[in-house]
């Protein structure tokens, strides 16, 4: 049972470019979460999805950041025109139903900005 | 209050040590909650699940105490490999991990 899939592991962007983390639950997870984490700082929440509907987004900049997780496919966490304070390690998370479910955590995305 | 809180550290013990930390949450409503590790610039992983008053596995034991509202971790026979962060959070709001505390063993 392959784990939850992150890509790329690195990604690199100067700039005002756009970035797209991708994250493919575990099989049977309906729940996807995002996380990003700077250095030497803790995990800092950003969104909550399942399939097709976001329900909790209220760790997300309102600007340049949005995330989707449709009803086929991987979940995309998008940031566009990124900043250099965008540089961090995003963690992908899913777990199944149900409030005792824990989070399996994917290997990460490191964003670097140019 | 945060919704959970955990002493930073570092905790610098040698191998063979016992320690403890403690993670207190604000929310009474949550029922069960989960330790996790995480190395240096890796993934957190699950490390246990605590349900009912406690668990144990090994050398990790989680205790949990409901009327003041915290957890804690006990490890027994600390090995260099356990020197990491150590996370914590309640199921009532899987959002918002502790900001962990890291443990260093020392040889």
């Amino acid at each position: 049972n392959a784990g939850v899939m992150q890509n790329p592991r690195h990604l690199v962007r100067r700039r005002g470019q756009e970035a797209r983390l991708r994250c493919s639950p575990m099989k049977g997870h309906s729940h996807v979460y995002w996380y990003r984490q700077l250095p030497e700082e803790g995990l800092k929440f950003m969104v909550y999805l399942q399939k097709e509907n976001i329900i909790d987004e209220s760790g997300m900049p309102k600007e340049r950041f949005s995330a989707e997780f449709p009803k086929e496919g991987p979940s995309i966490l998008r940031i566009q025109q990124v900043v250099r304070g965008d540089s961090a390690a995003y963690f992908c998370a899913s777990s199944r139903e149900g409030v005792n479910s824990p989070l399996h955590f994917g290997n990460g995305t490191r964003l670097t900005v140019t | 209050r945060k919704e959970v809180e955990q002493d930073p550290g570092p905790f610098n013990v040698p191998e063979g040590a016992t320690v403890a930390f403690n993670c207190t949450y604000s929310n009474s409503a949550s029922q069960s909650f989960f330790w996790y590790r995480q190395d240096c610039r890796k993934e957190p992983k699950l490390l246990m699940s605590v349900y009912s008053s406690g668990n144990e596995d090994g050398r990790f034991t989680a205790q949990l105490n409901r009327a003041s509202q915290y957890i804690s971790l006990l490890i027994r026979d600390s090995k260099l490999s356990d020197s990491a962060t150590y996370l914590c959070v309640p199921n009532f709001n899987k959002f918002y991990f502790g900001s962990g505390t890291k443990l260093n063993v020392k040889p």
